[in-house]
Formats: structure tokens, C-alpha cells, sequence
């Protein structure tokens, strides 16, 4: 079974200031997507970044950039110039490449971005 | 652009009662998934129906069940309520699997058991 873990219940980051988040995870397959979902206090999901796991280049949107370790499965999340809108919980994400699938979630990790 | 719609978006039960929740996906929509968010929890995926039928399914207790409709629209039926089911219902959508396809999620339903 497919697992994802982040480690880091808590982070914190001065505004404007750079922030990593970390995620590891465990699978046998070789063709899968991992996402960033950002949940703010209103408890939507919003997906925040998606990384395709045959390419090599990370994907980067906006602010909001990944750095993919296929080998080590890892997969951790860079939100530069941090912003006080940025602070939510965020949750790692693991999917099959098969068609529609489950998300496996990683336990969040909760963001505060300090004035 | 449309969402997902679920209702009711909060819900408050008692102990052994009943509730149904309902989720209506992006029009051409044919996948749709619950997960289910404990307080301070990941969520955790229910059920998924593709095209009217049970595609997957998940950590989802005997006491609930679901199904999709021929608008593929999706109910939850959950009955005696206990006080553990208390959290966070998602529901998301996508449309049908040609390759990777991104899952939009619904705002939610809160029910609360008393």
C-alpha cells in the first residue's frame, strides 16, 4: 500500500521570507503524481501543485515550487516571498497514474506566517 | 465555472440517528469520491463510483453506504450515527480517466454528531 508521510506537524515563517515543507513517501509504482493541497480556515481543498513523477523538471507555480526526489521519494514544497494568504495546512499527496484514483494524504503540516 | 456542490453544508445529528449527504459533480463529471477529514485529521478516502458503478473503496464503515445516480449526482447514507463520525465530508469529482485526471474537490459537508 501506497503511504505518505510529512513530518513536520508545525512550521513557521516570517512574511516574505522562504519556507520548506517535507514529504516523503513509499510506493512500488513507477508512474504516479504526488500534489501540494493547501487547506485554509475555511477547509476547502485547493490544489496548490502537481509533479508528474516520469518528468525530471520540477514543476513551479508562481511562488510555489517542488523539489522532486524520485529515487530518495521525496518530495518536498518551496513557497517563496511567503505571504500571510499562505498560511493554511498543507497536505502531500500521492495518486496512481491509472485513470481516476484515490489520493493517498500525508498528515499536513500547518503553516503561520508570522507578520 | 461550475464546482462541485454538496449539501447540506453543515449538519448536526444525534447518536444512532441517520443523514444523508449529497454531492453534485462538475456537469461531465462521471468519477466521484469521498473521503472523509477527522478533526486535526488527513482525510481519508471512502468510496468512489465511475460511471454509476463502485470503482473503489476505502476505509468506509458497514454502517454507510452510497451510490450515484444517473445524473451522476452521489449520496452518502450513513445510519447509526455515533459520535466517532463527527468530521469533515468531502466529496470530488473528475472527469472520465483518459490518462492522469485532476479530482476537484466540494467545500464540504460538517456533520456533527451529539
Amino acid at each position: 500500500a501506497q503511504t505518505v508521510t510529512q513530518s513536520q506537524p508545525e512550521m513557521s515563517v516570517q512574511e516574505a521570507e522562504t519556507v520548506t515543507l517535507s514529504c516523503t513517501y513509499d510506493t512500488s509504482e513507477s508512474d504516479y503524481y504526488l500534489f501540494w493541497y493547501k487547506q485554509p480556515p475555511s477547509r476547502q481543498m485547493i490544489l496548490v501543485i502537481r509533479q508528474e513523477a516520469y518528468k525530471q523538471q520540477n514543476a513551479t507555480e508562481n511562488r510555489f515550487s517542488v523539489n522532486f526526489q524520485k529515487a530518495a521519494k521525496s518530495f518536498s514544497l518551496k513557497i517563496s516571498d511567503s505571504q500571510l494568504g499562505d498560511a493554511a495546512m498543507y497536505f502531500c499527496a500521492y495518486t496512481r497514474n491509472q485513470g481516476a484514483q484515490k489520493l493517498v494524504f500525508g498528515q499536513g503540516t500547518r503553516l503561520t506566517i508570522n507578520p | 465555472a461550475a464546482g462541485v456542490i454538496q449539501s447540506p453544508r453543515h449538519l448536526i445529528k444525534e447518536k444512532r440517528e441517520t443523514a444523508t449527504l449529497k454531492c453534485y459533480p462538475i456537469p461531465r463529471h462521471d468519477t466521484v469520491y469521498w473521503y472523509q477529514q477527522g478533526p486535526g485529521q488527513d482525510p481519508q478516502f471512502l468510496i468512489s463510483f465511475y460511471e454509476k458503478m463502485q470503482s473503489d473503496k476505502g476505509s468506509i464503515p458497514d454502517r454507510f453506504s452510497a451510490q450515484q445516480f444517473s445524473d451522476y449526482h452521489s449520496e452518502l447514507n450513513m445510519s447509526s450515527l455515533e459520535l466517532g463520525d463527527s468530521a469533515l465530508y468531502f466529496c470530488a469529482s473528475s472527469p472520465p480517466p483518459r490518462g492522469y485526471t485532476e479530482a476537484f474537490f466540494g467545500q464540504g459537508t460538517r456533520l456533527t454528531v451529539v
